[in-house]
């Protein structure tokens, strides 16, 4: 699996987009990007996930560099309750042996 | 329903306590995992069920020992823990593995081992 960057900690302002950026320069044509969140002391929440076009549902939007070396997490509206980490994981859609690998994440920390 | 249940929330247990950690769906998942979280580090991946069958074991020590005794329950058997088993321990669940990158997690069980 490709390896993601991410910067360990973001803030923003209640009410503000929040736009979380994740490098995975060596991602392979056939990985998706997925993204999971955790709020303190819950488990992992499945946000979003792309293979190449811009996606967007109830929670966010993701949007995937046309080389697909980066890509960047939108939360167009940020409230108090989004503050949570934020990982980026990149993965071939299917398989046998399924594996999601976290690394450290962004901390986003939503302000008043 | 879109829920994956963990009981109990908080355990204390000792050295030498026999104790389990039970996970439940009602989604008609067929693939359910067990994950592992040290404090201010990421979920890493325990045990990984499929159908009913141990499909991944990320070389646990046998001090934890699953168990899926059908297709909604998932069982973590504890005995002979050590002070640095303490952590959350998360179960999670997918349509299959198939579709295992879309996991629904459970909101863990923090165990203290003392």
């Amino acid at each position: 699996d490709a390896k993601t960057t991410q910067p360990p900690s973001m803030d923003c302002a209640e009410g503000r987009a929040a736009n979380l950026p994740c490098n995975h320069s060596t991602i392979s044509g056939n990985e998706y990007v997925y993204w999971y969140r955790q709020i303190h002391s819950q488990g992992p929440q499945y946000i979003i996930h792309g293979l190449k076009n811009n996606e967007t549902n109830e929670m966010a939007s993701l949007i995937i560099t046309e080389d697909r070396k980066s890509s960047t997490l939108i939360l167009p509206h940020a409230t108090l309750r989004d503050t949570a980490v934020y990982y980026c994981i990149v993965r071939v859609e299917g398989g046998a042996t399924n594996k999601l690998i976290f690394g450290t994440g962004t901390l986003l920390a939503v302000q008043p | 329903d879109t829920e994956v249940t963990q009981t109990p929330k908080h355990l204390v247990m000792g050295m030498t306590n026999k104790k389990s950690l039970k996970c439940e769906q009602h989604m008609g998942h067929r693939a359910m995992y067990w994950y592992k979280q040290k404090a201010k580090k990421p979920p890493e991946l325990m045990f990984v069920y499929s159908y009913e069958k141990l499909s991944i074991n990320e070389s646990v020590p046998s001090r934890f020992s699953p168990e899926c005794p059908n297709s909604s329950l998932l069982n973590l058997h504890l005995h002979a823990l050590q002070p640095e088993d303490s952590a959350l321990y998360l179960c999670a669940s997918s349509q299959t593995l198939g579709t295992g990158n879309e996991q629904y997690f459970g909101p863990g069980t923090r165990l203290t081992v003392t």
